[in-house]
């Protein structure tokens, strides 16, 4: 089957400490995103990756790191200096790469600072 | 300063009655309107895209319109399993890639 995943469901992350949530897709799509939901808020983009080993800051890119090495992977990492780390992590793909592309969502990382 | 906007901001209907969500939005200029469905703790599944004023989509009981200003879903006779926060999401001319979501509207349909 065709899609994205993402792993762990749940993680659960102590004060201090970075931890890396995983996002795979083998839709043979170009572009990855990655977003937060808190809420009663809308989504917000952290980071956003066109093609590999290429990614560009989000509208809260503060706090977390991305990589690129291949098509298919785009790990999340966030880092202690994210200060309120807790939310609903949602990892998008889209087609060609064009802008106009529909993004397709993961089912999501609920990360949760003890 | 983009912005959407999505009224109400919960909806309780019981199956059967049709009803419609709506969304407003503004933006320097638009390449794109999308929807989309959220079950609880679940990611975002797509339902439409939009591009410009008077486009129109069906899928089953739901329908999106779009106008320069807003889109409306419409959603006829629903029923239960139809119960979801939708979610609206505008991508501007000048945004790149990044998507302006709002912030949803959680609907309840009864039996």
């Amino acid at each position: 089957d065709g899609g994205i995943t993402q792993s762990p469901k749940y993680l659960f992350r102590k004060e201090g400490q970075n931890v890396t949530l995983s996002c795979e897709q083998n839709l043979n799509h170009d572009a990855m995103y990655w977003y937060r939901q808190d809420p009663g808020q809308g989504l917000r983009l952290i980071y956003y990756s066109q093609i590999v080993n290429d990614f560009q800051k989000g509208d809260i890119a503060e706090g977390y790191s991305v990589s690129r090495e291949k098509k298919e992977s785009f790990p999340l990492t966030v880092t202690s200096a994210q200060k309120n780390p807790t939310a609903f992590y949602l990892c998008a793909s889209s087609g060609s790469g064009s802008s106009t592309d529909t993004q397709y969502f993961g089912p999501g990382t609920r990360l949760t600072v003890l | 300063e983009d912005q959407v906007t999505q009224s109400p901001e919960a909806l309780r209907l019981q199956e059967g009655e049709s009803s419609s969500l709506n969304c407003s939005y503004t933006v320097s200029g638009l390449r794109g309107l999308f929807w989309y469905r959220q079950d609880p703790g679940k990611g975002p599944e797509f339902l439409f895209t939009l591009y410009s004023a008077g486009e129109e989509k069906e899928k089953e009981r739901l329908k999106a319109t779009l106008t320069k200003k807003e889109s409306f879903l419409h959603i006829t006779a629903p029923k239960p399993e139809d119960s979801a926060t939708y979610l609206c999401a505008v991508q501007a001319m000048d945004s790149g890639y990044a998507l302006n979501f709002g912030k949803g509207t959680s609907l309840l349909v009864t039996p």
